[in-house]
C-alpha cells in the first residue's frame, strides 16, 4: 500500500451539485497529481499541483478546479456535476519528476 | 491527436504461463512509458518504467520492450501467478522535461490467470 490516502471512498451527488474530494499525499512529496477514471477506461489526466501552485493541466472544464496547502494535501473541487462527472477519482502523489504513488480512488456517482 | 492504446481488452492464460500485453501509442516524441497494474477496488500500481533511449528494461519477472519504429510497447510477465490478475495500463509521459505529469493511459487490458 502506498502512503496516500483519500476521502471519501464513496460518495453520491444530483446533478449540478458541488463536490470536493481531499487527499493527503505520502509523506515528503511535494506534488499531487489527479486523474478521473471512467468505467473501463484508463485513469485522464486533471491537472498537477506543486507546492501549492497548478502545474499542468489536461482537457476538463474551469468547474474542475483544486487546491494544494501547505503540507501538501490536495483537494479536487467540481461544480455543476454532471452524470459524466460519475467516474473514480484518483489522486497521486510524488516528488516533481518522481515516480508517482497512487490512491485508492473516490467513486462518485452523480445521479 | 495522442493516443495511448492497447491491441488486447482481454487476456487469459493459464498458471505458469507467460503473458504478453501489447500497447501502441503515437506520439513519437514521447520519451517515457510506465506500465501499471489495477487491481478491484485499488489505484494504479507502478510496475515497471523505460526510457526512450532504450529497447528493453527487466524488473522482477516482468520485462518491457519498447520498438521506437512501430511505436510499440510490450509487458511481459514470466510465470504467470494468480495475484498477477488485475488490469495493465501502459502510461506516456508527456509533461515537460523534469515533470512527470500528465500521463496519458491507455484503456488497460485485463489479464486473468486460470489456476
Amino acid at each position: 500500500e502506498t502512503g496516500v490516502t483519500q476521502s471519501p471512498t464513496h460518495l453520491i451527488k444530483t446533478r449540478g451539485q458541488q463536490v470536493t474530494l481531499r487527499c493527503s499525499s505520502q509523506s515528503g512529496h511535494n506534488t499531487v497529481s489527479w486523474y478521473q477514471q471512467a468505467l473501463g477506461q484508463g485513469p485522464q489526466f486533471i491537472f498537477q499541483y506543486y507546492r501549492e501552485e497548478e502545474n499542468g493541466r489536461g482537457n476538463f472544464p474551469p468547474r474542475f478546479s483544486g487546491l494544494q496547502f501547505p503540507n501538501y494535501s490536495s483537494e479536487l473541487n467540481v461544480n455543476a456535476l454532471e452524470l459524466d462527472d460519475s467516474a473514480l477519482y484518483l489522486c497521486a502523489s510524488s516528488l516533481l519528476a518522481g515516480e508517482q504513488f497512487f490512491g485508492p480512488g473516490t467513486r462518485l456517482t452523480v445521479l | 491527436g495522442e493516443s495511448v492504446g492497447l491491441h488486447l481488452p482481454t487476456l487469459s492464460v493459464q498458471e505458469g504461463d507467460n503473458s504478453i500485453i501489447n500497447c501502441a501509442y503515437s506520439n513519437s516524441a514521447s520519451d517515457y512509458f510506465i506500465w501499471y497494474k489495477q487491481e478491484s477496488g485499488k489505484g494504479p500500481q507502478f510496475i515497471i518504467d523505460i526510457r526512450s533511449n532504450m529497447d528493453k528494461r527487466q524488473g522482477q519477472r516482468v520485462t518491457v520492450l519498447l520498438n521506437k519504429t512501430v511505436k510499440h510497447l510490450s509487458l511481459q510477465i514470466a510465470a504467470t501467478q494468480p495475484g498477477d490478475s488485475a488490469v495493465y495500463f501502459c502510461a506516456e509521459n508527456i509533461g515537460d522535461r523534469g515533470s512527470q505529469g500528465n500521463l496519458i493511459f491507455g484503456k488497460g487490458t485485463k489479464l486473468s490467470v486460470k489456476p
